[in-house]
This record gives structure tokens, sequence and C-alpha cells, in this order.
């Protein structure tokens, strides 16, 4: 079974404002990753957490992990319509990766 | 650099008929990895690699065969192909001594089978 479910499934916001996509997974991990996919595309790496830290940034993209709970965030600010994609948490424990099911994310112009 | 070359993009095969999906990356990357994207699914692990002559089992390895005989190739073989095997494939590969886990993807083989 998938080790990662995000939570929602779709969401639909105006440009400008934030997106927060959530993440649950059922084991131990060493890091969780996000990443993109654009329609039809392949996915593309956005930020890792490893399993020690409990928050990172980069640029406009803001990832939480919480061991204990077993999930991690990934808040998008100030969104634009070019952040349209589905976006999919990863799980890595000893380089088997597992992926969610994903969120489809609009922004809408 | 290409990065993660698949081929072919698009395939129809007829129930019972073998192919290989192939795919090569020219980063010198350890790690090569299969998934599977059905709609609603996200991506199964399907087969994986840590290097040359090395290969293990994902989430989902029944009907699919991998070998690594060279650090740059990852083929993927259906022996006998089943109608529940239509997806999109997308290999991935990393860089495993390196600092971000990222996994590099392929643009994804669409496969159907009919």
């Amino acid at each position: 079974s998938q080790q990662g479910e995000e939570d929602p499934q779709a969401l639909s916001i105006q440009e400008g404002e934030n997106a927060t996509m959530n993440c649950s997974y059922k084991t131990s991990i060493n890091n969780l990753q996000w990443y993109r996919q654009n329609s039809g595309r392949g996915l593309v790496h956005l930020i890792l957490i490893r399993s020690n830290e409990r928050e990172k940034h980069s640029g406009r993209l803001r990832v939480t992990l919480d061991t204990s709970k077993k999930s991690s965030s990934l808040l998008i600010t100030a969104s634009r319509a070019a952040d349209t994609a589905s976006y999919f948490c990863a799980t890595d424990y000893n380089n088997d990766m597992r992926f969610g099911a994903g969120t489809r994310l609009t922004v809408k112009p | 650099n290409a990065g993660v070359t698949q081929t072919p993009k698009f395939q129809v095969l007829k129930t019972g008929q073998s192919m290989t999906l192939q795919c090569a990356q020219d980063m010198n990357h350890e790690y090569m990895s299969w998934y599977r994207q059905d709609p609603g699914m996200g991506l199964r692990l399907i087969h994986y690699s840590v290097g040359a002559g090395i290969t293990d089992q994902g989430e989902v390895p029944n009907g699919y065969n991998v070998s690594r005989s060279t650090t740059e190739d990852f083929p993927l073989r259906l022996l006998s192909a089943a109608p529940s095997q239509t997806s999109v494939y997308f290999c991935a590969s990393q860089l495993l001594s390196g600092d971000t886990g990222e996994l590099f993807f392929g643009e994804g083989s669409r496969l159907t089978v009919l």
C-alpha cells in the first residue's frame, strides 16, 4: 500500500492566496520529500526535510514535519496561476521511496 | 546533460505480448527506480536498484522484471502484458551520495494493453 496520503485531494484558490497541503504516513522514514507534477509530465523535486528536522523553507515553500504524528505539511505562499499542478509527498526509508496519491492544486488568476 | 530518458513515450500492446521499457540516465546516479502512475493512486514503486548488479522489489513487482547491467541503464520488462498493466510508467534516478535526496524523473511512458 502507499505510504503517504495527501489531504485534501483537490484544492482551488485565488492567485495571491496561500495553499496548504497535508501528508500523513504510516511507518518510519529517513526523510520526506515533496514533488510537483504538471499535467502529463514527470515529477519535479521541490523540497526535502529530514526526519530530525521540524521545518524547512525554500523560496515561497515552507515544509513542516511532525514525526510523532507521522505528518507533514507543505505551504505555498502568495500562489500564482503557474503553481497549478499536482503535489505529492514521498517518504524515503532506506532507498525505498513511496508516494501518496497527491493533491490537485488549481490557482485561479 | 539529457537527464533521464525514457523510451518509448507511447506503446499499445495486446494481452500476452512482451515488451521492454527503456530508461537511461547520464548523471552517473547510483539509484534508479520504476514507478507506475494510475488515476487517483499516485505513484507506486515497482522495482529499484542501488547500483549495477543490484535490484530489489518495490510495492507492485508482479508481472515485471528488471536488470541493471550498467550504471546508466535500467530497463523494465513486461513478460506477458495484461490489461491491468495499462498505466503511465516513470523511471527515476538519484545520486545516493548527494545531499538533496532528489529523484530525477523521466517524462513517462504511456502503455495501453488491449
